[in-house]
């Protein structure tokens, strides 16, 4: 299957500050990339969904100013977290779809984030 | 809107046979699909079956579709201990095909 990596696998920040989470397709072109929040022990939400060279589309309840999501390329989409805090902690998950079977739809690793 | 619906939890001798259950709301979906999570990772695509399709059999997993009851199962023949994880049934929506997860089922697979 296509590979999906994300970047930084888990991070520690102080509250107020921001952090970058990068999200890239390795060997495919991703047309679409899907950002999702994981709570311990629950499912997947699906907090944006972004298309290459356009605005992202938040799901309802997704603060756009927080979560800023940029998908500059067809193998890059970062999510950046604004001015975090202790609630923001969570482990984020990227997925992709695109390439010759658009259908499928691959998932990063996961970044865990931690504000203190 | 859209609802996916799984079992919280299931527990297996290993060599048995498991059954994870999902139900799904929307019937237009043209796929349906299972994803593996273990522990502090993110989703593997396990397999996926078209709608037109009853059944997929792919080595030890066989997905079963009842598109009038709109149930999905996943059969995992032959459990090992390294099938223990959570299991997630998911349903495309929209016009980006944006995944629906259940809630998960947690495969504990024991001796």
């Amino acid at each position: 299957g296509a590979v999906v990596s994300q970047h930084p696998s888990w991070v520690i920040c102080k509250s107020g500050t921001s952090v970058k989470i990068e999200c890239r397709s390795l060997d495919f072109q991703a047309t679409t990339m899907f950002w999702y929040r994981q709570f311990p022990k629950q499912s997947l939400m699906l907090m944006a969904t972004s298309n290459e060279g356009s605005k992202a589309t938040y799901e309802q309840g997704v603060e756009k100013d927080k979560f800023l999501i940029n998908h500059a390329s067809l193998t890059l989409s970062t999510l950046t977290v604004t001015s975090a805090h202790p609630e923001d902690s969570s482990f984020y998950i990227c997925s992709a779809r695109g390439g010759t079977r658009s259908y499928e739809q691959y998932f990063g690793p996961g970044t865990r984030l931690t504000v203190t | 809107g859209e609802d996916v619906e799984q079992s919280l939890f299931l527990s297996v001798r290993e060599g048995d046979s498991s059954v994870i259950n999902c139900t799904y709301t929307d019937s237009s979906s043209t796929y349906l699909y299972w994803y593996k999570q273990e522990p502090g990772a993110g989703l593997q695509l396990l397999t996926y079956i078209f709608s037109n399709m009853d059944m997929k059999q792919d080595q030890r997993l066989t997905v079963l579709l009842n598109k009038k009851d709109k149930h999905l199962s996943l059969r995992i023949a032959d459990t090992q201990t390294g099938d223990s994880a959570i299991y997630f049934c998911a349903q495309p929506s929209g016009g980006y095909n944006k995944l629906i997860f259940g809630a998960g089922t947690r495969l504990a697979v024991h001796p």
